[in-house]
């Protein structure tokens, strides 16, 4: 079946660095792919998305490419803020409409 | 603007108590989705729903049920509480095409004592 695998956190950076959060996923045809974030207390909000191959996905400095031949979608940004502290979810839909598959989630802190 | 409330925000109920959480939703979507969320499983499918009078199971669905019997609502029932259902619960829609963005609730955080 289908299913998402994102690295384990927590990821712990200073304010400015270089962030990556790596997800694979294993799913028949061709899926579409998500990145969504949930500050504390809050329900989830879509970061970015992309539905086909080599897709970028972009939002809020945050960036993920739709690889089909290594299967990914690792989400990345150039300089974080002490406000992208949050925690993050890969996730994927197999067919138009259907419910989402989520990752673990990786929770993000960064310091100033 | 179009929105999608859940109700009560935080409940606390005892062992074998029947539960019914609320969603309710402005956007007009066919789609209906309730998840819960858990420490080390992220969030996991409950039940859903495609339209009026169309309820399906999810990955976590034993002691749960749901009905859909306007667009806009999608109430989950626990039967009877268990303390194994103590988690925070979100409710999502979405429109029913390739790419589709689901909006999800504020969640409602369910204590079983």
């Amino acid at each position: 079946g289908n299913s998402v695998t994102q690295m384990e956190g927590p990821v712990t950076l200073s304010e400015e660095a270089f962030l990556t959060i790596n997800c694979t996923y294993t799913a028949t045809g061709y899926p579409s792919l998500f990145w969504y974030v949930q500050y504390p207390g809050e329900g989830l909000q879509l970061l970015l998305k992309a539905t086909k191959a080599d897709d970028k996905g972009s939002n809020k400095g945050f960036e993920a490419t739709y690889r089909k031949e290594t299967t990914s979608f690792h989400l990345e940004k150039g300089s974080v803020q002490v406000s992208d502290s949050a925690v993050y979810f890969c996730a994927l839909s197999g067919q138009a409409g259907t419910a989402l598959i989520f990752g673990k989630g990786t929770t993000l802190s960064v310091s100033s | 603007d179009a929105e999608i409330t859940q109700s009560p925000r935080h409940k606390i109920t005892e062992t074998g108590r029947q539960v019914t959480l609320a969603c309710h939703q402005t956007w007009n979507h066919n789609n209906m989705f309730w998840y819960r969320q858990d420490l080390g499983h992220g969030l996991r499918l409950i039940h859903y729903s495609y339209g009026v009078q169309d309820t399906n199971k999810g990955e976590v669905s034993d002691g749960y049920s749901v009905s859909r019997s306007n667009t806009e609502d999608l109430p989950l029932t626990l039967e009877s509480a268990a303390s194994s259902q103590t988690s925070v619960y979100f409710c999502a829609s979405s429109e029913g095409t390739r790419g589709n963005i689901q909006y999800f609730g504020a969640g409602t955080r369910l204590s079983v004592l």
